[in-house]
C-alpha cells in the first residue's frame, strides 16, 4: 500500500507565477489535509477536504490560494501570484473515514520556493 | 486556540544517551501525536496516544500523557546519530479531530 504521494517534491516559481501542488491521498483514504511549515516552524493547518467538498478552509489565506479534491484524480493545492512569503513547505494528509482517533499519514511535502 | 509548545527548543547529547522532550498544550485534546522529521524531509509519525491513556511505549521510545497539566513527555532511550532530527508534537482537539496544532518542535543532536 502506498503511502500519501506528493508532487512535485521541489517546485521553483518566480514571483507572481502560479504553483500547483499535488497530492494522492492514500488508498481507502478519502479525506485530505494540507499543512504549511515555515521554517523552523511546526506545521499549520491549512485546509481539509473530502472528495469534491472543502469542509474546512479556516487555515487558508483568504486571497490568492485555493484548494480542490475532485472525484477523480489528486487534491491540488494551488496558490496564484505567488510572492517570497509563500516559501516553505507544503505537507499533504490523509485519513481514513473519521472516527473519534483518527491518525493522519503525512506525505513527504513539497517545497515551495519563490524567486 | 490550542497550541502545541515543544521544550527544549533544541538538544545536544551523547549517542548512548537518553533524551528526553516536552510537550505543552492548552486545551483540551482527543489525542496526541510525537512526529520526527529529519532535516528537509517528510514527517514520520511515532507515537499516537489517546486522551484516555497515560503511557505508550514503541520500542526505543515512551511518551507519556498527563492531561492534568496538559503535557506529554517524549523519551528516546539509547540514543543513536540516526535519532538526529527535529521532533514535533501534534494535538487534536475534541470537536474537529482533524486539525492537528503542531508544536514548534525540539532540535536534537546526537554526537557520535
Amino acid at each position: 500500500n502506498a503511502g500519501v504521494m506528493q508532487n512535485p517534491r521541489h517546485l521553483v516559481r518566480r514571483r507572481g507565477q502560479e504553483a500547483r501542488l499535488r497530492c494522492s491521498p492514500m488508498k481507502g483514504h478519502s479525506h485530505v489535509y494540507w499543512y504549511r511549515q515555515l521554517p523552523e516552524e511546526g506545521l499549520k493547518f491549512m485546509v481539509y477536504l473530502q472528495k469534491e467538498n472543502i469542509i474546512d478552509e479556516s487555515g487558508m489565506p483568504k486571497e490568492r490560494f485555493s484548494a480542490e479534491f475532485p472525484k477523480e484524480g489528486p487534491s491540488i493545492l494551488r496558490i496564484q501570484q505567488v510572492v517570497r512569503g509563500d516559501s516553505a513547505a507544503y505537507f499533504c494528509a490523509s485519513s481514513p473515514p473519521r472516527g473519534p482517533y483518527n491518525e493522519q499519514f503525512f506525505g513527504p511535502g513539497t517545497r515551495l520556493t519563490v524567486l | 486556540s490550542q497550541q502545541g509548545e515543544e521544550d527544549p527548543q533544541a538538544l545536544s547529547i551523547q549517542e548512548g544517551e537518553n533524551a528526553t522532550m516536552n510537550c505543552s498544550y492548552k486545551t483540551s485534546i482527543n489525542n496526541l501525536q510525537w512526529y520526527r522529521q529529519n532535516s528537509g524531509r517528510g514527517l514520520v509519525h511515532l507515537i499516537l496516544i489517546r486522551s484516555n491513556e497515560r503511557e505508550k511505549h514503541s520500542g526505543r521510545l515512551r511518551v507519556t500523557l498527563d492531561t492534568s497539566k496538559k503535557s506529554s513527555s517524549l523519551l528516546i532511550t539509547a540514543s543513536r546519530a540516526a535519532d538526529t532530527a527535529s521532533y514535533f508534537c501534534a494535538t487534536a482537539g475534541d470537536s474537529g479531530t482533524y486539525k492537528y496544532i503542531f508544536g514548534t518542535g525540539t532540535r536534537l543532536k546526537v554526537l557520535a
